[in-house]
């Protein structure tokens, strides 16, 4: 099975800020990589598909970027509703695989 | 676009078998493959199993295949997901969620709310 791997495993930010996640994947998953975000007690949502483009409906302070293994999600202009946990999660497979995740807490 | 709810967990003891439910609301959901996804208690999210719109096409996680089973029912919106020979560490929230394709990818984008299995 292909392999994500987050990092880092949680970071602390100020509201207003800037924050980039990396997602490494074992093998090439082409763009074949999603980004959700999860808050307690909820179901994740999809923010990003496709490694870059935007689900419809997410503000435009988050995107996506990469190809192959190495993908980034950074969210600018931190809002108090974006401190959550974020999954990136590959699709390239027949069978999915999720990130460890990366808890997004407040500086 | 409808909606997407789970049911039918609950606490059980290992090695017995619990068969959880998710229905779906709209007709188009029959169109769509359907996954589970899982996650225990304070940890991350684990992709469990999928079943394509004809049911013919199934995957399973490394971590419960041949113990699980995803089927699902066109004509009555349903999937669900027969888990035998339950483990301690199957304990965990259950979500039901739809695969959506665009731009050559896919992602989920319809969830339940979960549905919780504890093992013990």
């Amino acid at each position: 099975d292909i392999q994500l791997t987050q990092s880092p495993s949680s970071l602390s930010a100020s509201v207003g800020g800037r924050v980039t996640i990396t997602c490494r994947a074992s093998q090439s998953v082409d763009t074949h990589l999603n980004w959700y975000k999860q808050t307690p007690g909820t179901a994740p949502k999809v923010l990003i598909y496709g490694a870059s483009h935007l689900q419809s409906g997410v503000p435009a302070r988050f995107s996506g970027s990469g190809s192959g293994t190495h993908f980034s999600l950074t969210i600018d202009d931190l809002r108090p509703e974006d401190f959550a946990t974020y999954y990136c999660q590959q699709s390239s497979s027949a069978r999915w695989t999720f990130g460890q995740g990366t808890k997004v807490d407040v500086k | 676009q409808g909606q997407v709810v789970e049911s039918g967990g609950g606490v059980v003891p290992p090695g017995k078998s619990l068969r959880l439910s998710c229905r779906t609301s709209g007709s188009t959901f029959r169109f769509f493959n359907m996954h589970w996804v899982r996650q225990a208690p304070g940890r991350g999210l684990e992709w469990v199993a999928s079943t394509s719109d004809d049911d013919a096409n199934k995957e399973y996680a490394d971590s419960v295949r041949g113990r699980f089973t995803v089927s699902r029912d066109n004509s009555q919106n349903t999937v669900s997901l027969l888990m035998d020979n339950l483990r301690v560490d199957d304990t965990a929230v259950y979500f039901c969620a739809r695969r959506y394709c665009l731009a050559n990818s896919c992602s989920l984008d319809f969830w339940g709310q979960g549905s919780l299995v504890i093992v013990s």
